[in-house]
């Protein structure tokens, strides 16, 4: 089955600096990749995702890249602001009916 | 929508009691979702319903775990008997095709 892992496990950035997380993936078969925030006590909620026919996804401030030769996938928030901190997940999927396989997750604390 | 609305969001029960934790998915999603999250284990799946159908619960951590799905807008995840080890959260989260959505979770703790 699939495989994720995601690193740094901890990130800890000053404000208005840029944050990097990266994601590595195993199935070849995978075409569907999602990125979760998920704040103290609350839900995942999604915040962006790619599928396997762009290699970079913008929103605001938030994008995300993806190397499918490589298997490798990664988040990148720019002018990052306090509420940024959270803990943020990768995923990936085989679109259709496939489920996702989450990375282990990433606490970002960024400091004012 | 109100979204993936799951219940009780905190239980607190004694070992070998059976819990119940409720979940009723977005209208029209047809893909179920139960997750346990755990510090040391991170999100893991535990179950997955398409069109209410179980497809995969390879993940079911043993057999005093069971999940079912009578209609399109209901499920139950049952643990029978607890143990301590069972403390997480857990959530429900539902799709139609990609990009779950997740509900608030209920956070069980077996003492």
């Amino acid at each position: 089955g699939e495989n994720v892992e995601q690193h740094p496990s901890t990130l800890s950035v000053q404000e208005g600096d840029s944050a990097v997380i990266k994601c590595t993936y195993s199935d070849s078969a995978s075409n569907y990749f999602p990125w979760y925030k998920q704040e103290l006590g609350k839900r995942p909620q999604l915040i962006i995702d790619i599928r396997s026919n762009v290699g970079e996804k913008k929103d605001q401030r938030i994008a995300v890249t993806l190397n499918k030769t490589a298997k490798h996938f990664s988040l990148h928030i720019t002018e990052t602001q306090p509420e940024d901190s959270a803990v943020y997940f990768c995923a990936a999927s085989a679109s259709g009916y496939s489920t996702l396989t989450f990375g282990k997750g990433t606490m970002l604390l960024v400091s004012p | 929508d109100a979204g993936v609305i799951q219940s009780p969001r905190h239980e607190v029960t004694e070992m070998g009691q059976e819990v119940t934790l409720r979940c009723k998915p977005i209208s029209g999603h047809n893909s179920l979702f139960w997750y346990r999250q755990t510090m040391m284990r991170g999100l893991e799946l535990l179950i997955y319903f398409n069109n209410n159908v179980p497809i995969d619960d390879s993940g079911m951590p043993e057999d005093r775990f069971s999940a079912k799905m009578p209609n399109a807008s209901f499920s139950t995840l049952k643990i029978q008997p607890s143990e301590p080890r069972d403390s997480a959260v857990y959530f429900c989260a539902s799709s139609l095709i990609d990009g779950y959505t997740f509900g608030s979770g209920t956070r069980l703790t077996v003492v």
